[in-house]
């Protein structure tokens, strides 16, 4: 079964105490991204990676670190959590385009809840 | 910059009714995709519908119409015939079809759909 992996899909942790949520996906696919989801903010990129060893800043970086030494994983890392960053996180990831203006879907994970207290 | 307004935080509606949840969007992209996302108590995101902005017809998908109306730059998710569980949050979301490389979903505020039986 074609899928994106989340783990812990839960956690509660401490001010400063490092913490990674791991992703993986089976499809081969070249893209993988992380968002956050918060209250009457929506989802909202954190980093996205086009290829292994190839990560870039999205939205909201700040806070966090990721690294793609294979394809198939993409880990978020916190490196020294705080409350602010309490939220909902996904992973998603997708085909490449490759300048293509078709559609191609992204696939989410099932989310990532995590309590910084 | 892209920008994705969801201008209905929560919706009630009686079961078997038809409902249409609202999406204005703002870009400056010559050629974009939207996007609707279900996103159930459970938390995962479920992909229902897209739109090409170079499409000339409504995309349907069963129940789910997109009705899009380019020069008004909105993107209106109905559901026909509701049923109980259609009761989640929906999301609104576009990418940028000539950004080749980031496949970054810009993501409205959601808006809560409950169906009354």
């Amino acid at each position: 079964e074609a899928q994106v992996t989340q783990n812990p899909r839960y956690l509660i942790t401490v001010t400063g105490k490092k913490l990674t949520v791991t992703c993986s996906q089976n499809m081969n696919h070249e893209y993988m991204s992380w968002y956050r989801q918060d209250p009457g903010l929506g989802l909202r990129q954190i980093y996205y990676s086009m290829n292994v060893e190839v990560t870039d800043k999205g939205d909201v970086p700040e806070g966090y670190k990721v690294s793609r030494k294979e394809k198939r994983n993409f880990p978020l890392i916190l490196e020294s959590p705080s409350p602010n960053q309490t939220s909902l996180y996904f992973c998603a990831s997708s085909s490449l385009r490759q300048g293509s203006l078709l559609y191609n879907e992204q696939f989410f994970g099932p989310g990532t809840r995590l309590t910084v207290l | 910059a892209q920008k994705i307004t969801q201008t209905q935080p929560g919706m009630f509606v009686q079961e078997k009714e038809a409902v249409t949840l609202d999406c204005t969007y703002d870009t400056s992209d010559q050629s974009y995709g939207l996007f609707w996302y279900k996103q159930p108590s459970s938390g995962e995101m479920i992909f229902l519908i897209y739109q090409g902005s170079y499409d000339e017809q409504n995309a349907t998908e069963g129940r789910y119409s997109l009705n899009f109306q380019k020069a008004r730059k909105s993107a209106n998710l109905v559901i026909s015939a509701s049923q109980l569980g259609d009761s989640a949050m929906y999301f609104c979301a576009m990418r940028d079809l000539f950004s080749f490389g980031n496949e970054k979903l810009t993501f409205g505020t959601g808006t809560r759909l409950t169906i009354i039986p």
